[in-house]
Formats: structure tokens, sequence, C-alpha cells
């Protein structure tokens, strides 16, 4: 069974302070997707990043980044010089390929990001 | 268009009342999701369909029906629900992970239900 696990129920910063949000996760499967959503007080559910078990390359976008050990079967986030518009939950997820099509995913609890001035 | 549309973004019902959710996608997509998502907990899996046809059913009680009447179109009929299932319901849409790297799901803004 697939599990994703994020330990920080709830963290808060001050403004321009960073952050990291961590994401461990389980799976037997050899090939896998990992993401990163957020989601405001709207309850959409933002994208931020896919990542693929066989690309350990980390990525960085704008004050964002995300760094993916496979090792250690952890795939974290930060968010550099936090502002208050980053307050929101932030779910790391794992997909998996269900049977008959589709993609299932995942999800850890979240993490809920509290920036304040 | 990438959006996924679901609507009514609230809904009220009483536990003897028949509703329905609806989604819509324009972007192609042949998988079909509905996830339910209690309040601080994450989305949680109820149903898949693929092609139009249904592979997988987390389990989900018989008082929730999905309905797929085309690639772009996804229903969650509600018939005699409970207070417990009032909770955030989202619908999302993906092509296959596998095929493509910038492949993801896409989900809507969800409709709020309260059951009384």
């Amino acid at each position: 069974a697939q599990k994703v696990t994020q330990a920080q129920t709830e963290i808060s910063v001050v403004e321009k302070e960073d952050v990291t949000l961590d994401c461990v996760y389980e799976t037997r499967d050899t090939t896998y997707y990992l993401f990163w959503y957020k989601q405001p007080p709207s309850g959409e559910l933002v994208f931020l990043i896919r990542r693929n078990s066989f690309d350990e390359q980390n990525e960085i976008s704008g004050r964002y980044s995300w760094n993916f050990q496979k090792s250690t079967s952890s795939f974290n986030f930060t968010i550099t010089a936090s502002q208050v518009v980053d307050s929101a939950v932030y779910f790391c997820a794992l997909s998996d390929l269900v049977t008959g099509g589709g993609n299932k995913l995942t999800f850890g609890t979240g993490t809920q990001l509290k920036v304040e001035l | 268009d990438t959006e996924v549309t679901q609507t009514p973004k609230h809904l009220v019902m009483g536990m003897t009342n028949k509703k329905s959710l609806k989604c819509e996608q324009h972007m192609g997509h042949r998988a079909m999701y509905w996830y339910k998502q209690k309040a601080k907990k994450p989305p949680e899996l109820m149903f898949v369909y693929s092609y139009e046809k249904l592979s997988i059913n987390e389990s989900v009680p018989s008082r929730f029906s999905p309905e797929c009447p085309n690639s772009s179109l996804l229903n969650l009929h509600l018939h005699a629900l409970q207070p417990e299932d009032s909770a955030l319901y989202l619908c999302a849409s993906s092509q296959d992970f596998h095929r493509a790297p910038q492949n993801r799901g896409f989900f809507g803004s969800g409709t709020q239900l309260s059951v009384l």
C-alpha cells in the first residue's frame, strides 16, 4: 500500500523567513510520481510540481524549490522569503496507476502554513 | 481551457433529498475522478472513470452513485445521505501520467455539501 507522511501539521513563520515542508513516502512501485499541491481557503487544489521517480534532479521555480531524495524516500518543499500569500494547506501526494486506467493520488495529511507579518 | 468546472459550489440537502453534483472538463482528459475531503483532512479518492467506464470504486456507500455520460462530464448522484457525508467534494481529471511528463491531476474548486 502507498503512504505519504507529512509530519508537520502546522507551521507558523514570519514573512521573509524560509520554510521547509517535509514529505516522506512509501511505495512498492519502481515507477511512481510525486506531487505538491497548495490548497488556499477557497478550497481549490493548486498544482505546484510533479516529480518522476526516475528523475532525481532538484528543481527551483522562483521562491519555490524541491529536494527529491530517493534514498530516503523524501520529497521536501522549501519556500524562500515567505509571503503572507503563501499561507495555505500544502499537500504532498503520490501517484498510483489504477488497474484499468486512471491515476490514483494518495495524499499526505497536509501542512498548514501560516505566514504572518 | 485548463479548467475543471464543478456545480453547484454549495449545496444544502436533507437526508431524504436527491441531488446531483456536476463536473465538466474540455481538456480531452480520459480519466475523471471524485474525491471527498472532510474538514482539515486530505482528499480521499471515491471513484475513478477511465474512458467513461468505472475503473475503481473505493468501497463507497451506494447512496453515492457516479455517472459518466460522456468523456467531458462526470456526475455524482446523491440520495439518502447522512450528516457525516457533509464534506467538500472535488472532481479531477487527467491524462495518463505515464504518457507525458506534464500530465497531472487538474482539480475543480469543489462542491461544499452540507447534509442536515
